[in-house]
């Protein structure tokens, strides 16, 4: 089955602690991306990567970090600098960016960071 | 003003009635449009692309409108399972490509 998995799925963690977060894709896919969404808000774009060994912050990149070893995986490091880390986390993928219908993202399951 | 924004509502319409959104957007440099659907706590899950022309999915019907910069998504017949967040999206394509996701609109399908 081709998509785009998370894990965990929720994630506990510790104030002052850093957290990684997985994202792999199995779609071929050049671009990935690292959305945050807080309750009843819209989803705030942290990170994107457009190939591997490039990647550019968001709106939103500050306390976070990312890497973009491998075409398939795309992991965000949330660091103890992130000052309100609990949030729903959001990755997913399209085949290019910027080029129209190629644009179309698709969504993994996400993971549900809460720190305590 | 938000570059994408969208009727938060809720949306209370009975089974079966037809409910339009619309999604307004501020940089006309915009150049791609879809419509993604969320249930609760779930992921985004693409609903459908938009067209100039417009284009149309069973029951689904997404338009364009680059005069007035505003895109709509049309549900007919609407069905129980309709029960979600719609979240317009829009790619702007200038000297650094973005994509700019709306808040959301929610829309709540009562038997």
């Amino acid at each position: 089955d081709g998509g785009i998995t998370q894990s965990p799925k929720y994630l506990f963690r510790k104030e002052g602690q850093n957290v990684t977060l997985s994202c792999e894709q199995n779609l071929n896919h050049d671009a990935m991306y690292w959305y945050r969404q807080d309750p009843g808000q819209g989803l705030r774009l942290i990170y994107y990567s457009q190939i591997v060994n490039d990647f550019q912050k968001g709106d939103i990149a500050e306390g976070y970090s990312v890497s973009r070893e491998k075409k398939e995986s795309f992991p965000l490091t949330v660091t103890s600098a992130q000052k309100n880390p609990t949030a729903f986390y959001l990755c997913a993928s399209s085949l290019r960016t910027g080029q129209g219908l190629t644009d179309t993202q698709y969504f993994g399951p996400g993971t549900r960071l809460t720190v305590l | 003003r938000k570059e994408v924004e969208q009727d938060p509502g809720p949306f209370n319409v009975p089974e079966g009635a037809t409910v339009a959104f619309n999604c307004t957007y501020s940089n006309s440099a915009s150049q791609s449009f879809f419509w993604y659907r969320q249930d609760c706590r779930k992921e985004p899950k693409l609903l459908m692309s938009v067209y100039s022309s417009g284009n149309e999915d069973g029951r689904f019907t997404a338009q364009l409108n680059r005069a007035s910069q505003y895109i709509s998504l049309l549900i007919r017949d609407s069905k129980l399972s309709d029960s979600a967040t719609y979240l317009c999206v829009g790619w702007v394509y200038s000297s650094a490509s973005k994509i700019i996701f709306g808040s959301g609109t929610r829309l709540s399908i009562r038997p």
